[in-house]
């Protein structure tokens, strides 16, 4: 059974500060896939990276970061300089090779302050 | 490129009611998702078709929820009779799995309110 936790419930800073979102996920498969989505207050997810567990390079985007550690099974998302329209609900998800059907931690809600 | 497209975007019944969701997903991808999202919970998937094919509908609950995809482009999701615990966002996405690519776009979602 696949299953992702994301500890953080709700994270509040203020702009221009770091932020980082841990995401812990279990799995039985050696082969799989990890996502971070973006949930603005519109309500559409937004895709921001896929990851898969063979590449444990971490990865910049710009002002977003990501730490896949497969030691840990943990696979952190960190924004740097953080801005107003960074508020938004933050999903981890782990898929499996194959059917690709998405298993979603509970969120994070990221709250920037101007 | 047009993405996701559901209807309605908020929707309230009254228990025992019945209501139908809509889903046009991104022109050529084949598979298509519904998820379930409860409120401060990520969403679940309810069921996944592959073309007018399911996929897995091992979440969905099969005594109320029902979902067509007859002409593997569009699709539908009903709930007959709603419940007050099916209030949550019905989110729809869509994916170009035969073409190799993982990731799921998703439609802005169906609020359901069950009073």
């Amino acid at each position: 059974a696949q299953k992702v936790t994301q500890a953080q419930t709700e994270i509040s800073v203020v702009e221009k500060e770091d932020v980082t979102l841990d995401c812990v996920y279990e799995t039985r498969d050696t082969t799989y896939y990890l996502f971070w989505y973006k949930q603005p207050p519109s309500g559409e997810l937004v895709f921001l990276i896929r990851r898969n567990s063979f590449d444990e390079q971490n990865e910049i985007s710009g002002r977003y970061s990501w730490n896949f550690q497969k030691s840990t099974s943990s696979f952190n998302f960190t924004i740097t300089a953080s801005q107003v329209v960074d508020s938004a609900v933050y999903f981890c998800a782990l898929s499996e090779v194959g059917d690709y059907k998405l298993s979603f931690g509970a969120g994070t809600t990221v709250t920037v302050r101007a | 490129e047009a993405g996701v497209a559901q209807s309605p975007r908020y929707k309230i019944i009254e228990k025992r009611q019945s209501v139908a969701f809509w889903c046009n997903p991104i022109s050529g991808h084949a598979t298509l998702y519904w998820y379930q999202q409860i409120l401060g919970q990520g969403p679940k998937l309810l069921i996944q078709f592959q073309n007018n094919g399911v996929v897995d509908d091992s979440q969905l609950p099969k005594d109320r929820f029902s979902a067509e995809r007859l002409k593997g482009v569009d699709s539908t999701l009903k709930i007959q009779p709603a419940k007050l615990e099916d209030s949550a966002v019905y989110l729809c996405a869509s994916s170009d799995l035969l073409g190799g690519n993982t990731e799921a776009f998703f439609g802005q979602g169906t609020r359901l309110t069950v009073v």
